[in-house]
């Protein structure tokens, strides 16, 4: 059981690239989000699903888009990379009712020079 | 607007103390109340939650208290451990929890 996977671990971007960082999970989770952690900030919200065909935006969601067309990907696209999305992503997901603890990945740093 | 605050960036224990880690909330509409574990280079870990409608709850060596009328909430660990050095998050949700809203950190050390 692998859980919540996150690719690629480490990447670095040049101002105005674009990329897609992909998330997946093996639980049939319905919740799944995005989650972006910067020093002194905590964990900030960027988007979040809960389930196949729908998304919302959390607390930061300017200059990322996502998309959720089955139950277990979820990826994150960068769509110009700024320095300022320079930090570490996690993506999270859980099923709904319970204890309403997510489940991380172990995370993808990324650098935009 | 930081509406989970964590006050203290780090706190130093000494092992099989007890560790109390403080959280502070603004918004009354937060019904759930969860604490997470970091360890440098992973993911959080999920550790302990907590209902509005309870104001204790244990698991182990960890209990989380719940004060709604200071909207204050803490963390106990007891007797703490070499491997309870990590950073921790608290984290608040409303209605469904399909969002939460965290608290900048706390890294603990507890000290041999």
């Amino acid at each position: 059981n692998a859980g919540v996977t996150q690719t690629p671990k480490f990447q670095v971007l040049k101002t105005g690239q674009s990329m897609t960082l992909q998330c997946a999970q093996d639980m049939n989770h319905e919740y799944m989000s995005w989650y972006r952690q910067d020093p002194g900030m905590g964990l900030r919200l960027i988007h979040y699903s809960v389930g196949a065909g729908i998304t919302d935006q959390g607390e930061v969601p300017n200059g990322y888009n996502v998309s959720r067309s089955t139950t277990e990907d979820f990826p994150l696209r960068l769509l110009s990379a700024a320095p300022s999305q320079t930090s570490v992503y996690f993506c999270a997901s859980r099923r709904t009712g319970g204890a309403y603890g997510y489940t991380f990945g172990s995370g993808t740093r990324l650098t935009v020079v | 607007d930081q509406q989970v605050k964590q006050n203290s960036p780090s706190l130093s224990v000494q092992e099989g103390r007890i560790s109390i880690l403080n959280c502070d909330y603004t918004n009354s509409m937060f019904d759930y109340f969860l604490w997470y574990k970091k360890y440098p280079a992973e993911g959080p870990t999920f550790l302990i939650s907590i209902s509005s409608i309870k104001d204790k709850n244990e698991d182990g060596r960890f209990t989380v208290f719940l004060n709604k009328s200071a909207k204050h909430l803490s963390l106990h660990i007891v007797p703490s451990q070499p491997g309870d050095s990590a950073v921790y998050f608290c984290a608040a949700s409303w209605g469904g929890a399909q969002k939460l809203v965290f608290g900048q950190g706390t890294r603990l050390t507890i000290n041999p």
